[in-house]
């Protein structure tokens, strides 16, 4: 165990709806990631957030955002939803999560999302 | 776009054989970490080796890193069938103002009895 939570662990939908992924860091950790994993892309880098502020962006589409929160949860927002949204998200966190800071990520179990 | 690339994407060994994987990456990197998928699920962290350390070793696993070839490789000793997962490799580019990772395309390891 990771110590990072995530939900719902399983999430069907229809396209065109909108859905949130939270994500619970593990105690002390003050960044947070989200990536996402399909099998076409493989796994993905889509956003971080460090103690509130987001800090880089990756592939991350117009329709998906996100935010931390001051007590370090973060949530992943998805709009207008396709197939090809259908992936495994993940979210990581970390202690640091700056530049030039060697850091281990810690991942969570994951959200499987399924557009139907 | 995958930062690593490894090879080879998919690997067939019986249990007590070593495991070799490669990774090899495009960019200057500050660090790069190596991890395990089992299918479906979360990825588990396996080890870390910085940018100025050539060699390291955590149990049955072995990192190398080449910085000049941009390379780096695991491998797995004494292999159990409890290690049959996707192993990943990821850097840590040294470019920008985060820490963000950039995973591999993934081996995919099966151990058989």
């Amino acid at each position: 165990d990771s110590g990072v939570t995530q939900t719902p662990k399983h999430l069907i939908t229809a396209t065109g709806q909108r859905v949130t992924l939270r994500c619970s860091p593990r105690s002390g950790d003050l960044s947070v990631y989200w990536y996402q994993q399909s099998l076409d892309q493989g796994l993905q880098f889509l956003i971080q957030y460090y103690n509130g502020e987001e800090r880089a962006k990756g592939n991350i589409l117009e329709r998906f955002s996100a935010q931390q929160f001051p007590d370090l949860h973060s949530e992943l927002n998805l709009s207008s939803l396709e197939l090809g949204d259908s992936a495994l998200y993940f979210c990581a966190s970390s202690v640091g999560g700056l530049a030039g800071v060697t850091d281990t990520q810690y991942f969570g179990p994951g959200t499987r999302l399924t557009v139907l | 776009s995958q930062q690593g690339e490894e090879d080879p994407q998919a690997l067939s060994i019986q249990e007590g054989e070593n495991a070799t994987m490669n990774c090899s990456y495009k960019t200057s990197i500050n660090n790069l970490q190596w991890y395990r998928q089992n299918s479906g699920r979360g990825l588990v962290h396996l080890i870390l080796i910085r940018s100025n350390e050539r060699e390291k070793h955590s149990g049955r696993l072995r990192v190398t890193l080449d910085t000049s070839k941009k390379s780096s490789s695991l491998l797995i000793t004494a292999s159990r069938a409890a290690d049959t997962a996707s192993y990943f490799c990821a850097t840590d580019a040294k470019a920008g103002t985060a820490s963000k990772l950039t995973f591999g395309t993934g081996t995919r390891l099966q151990v058989t009895l």
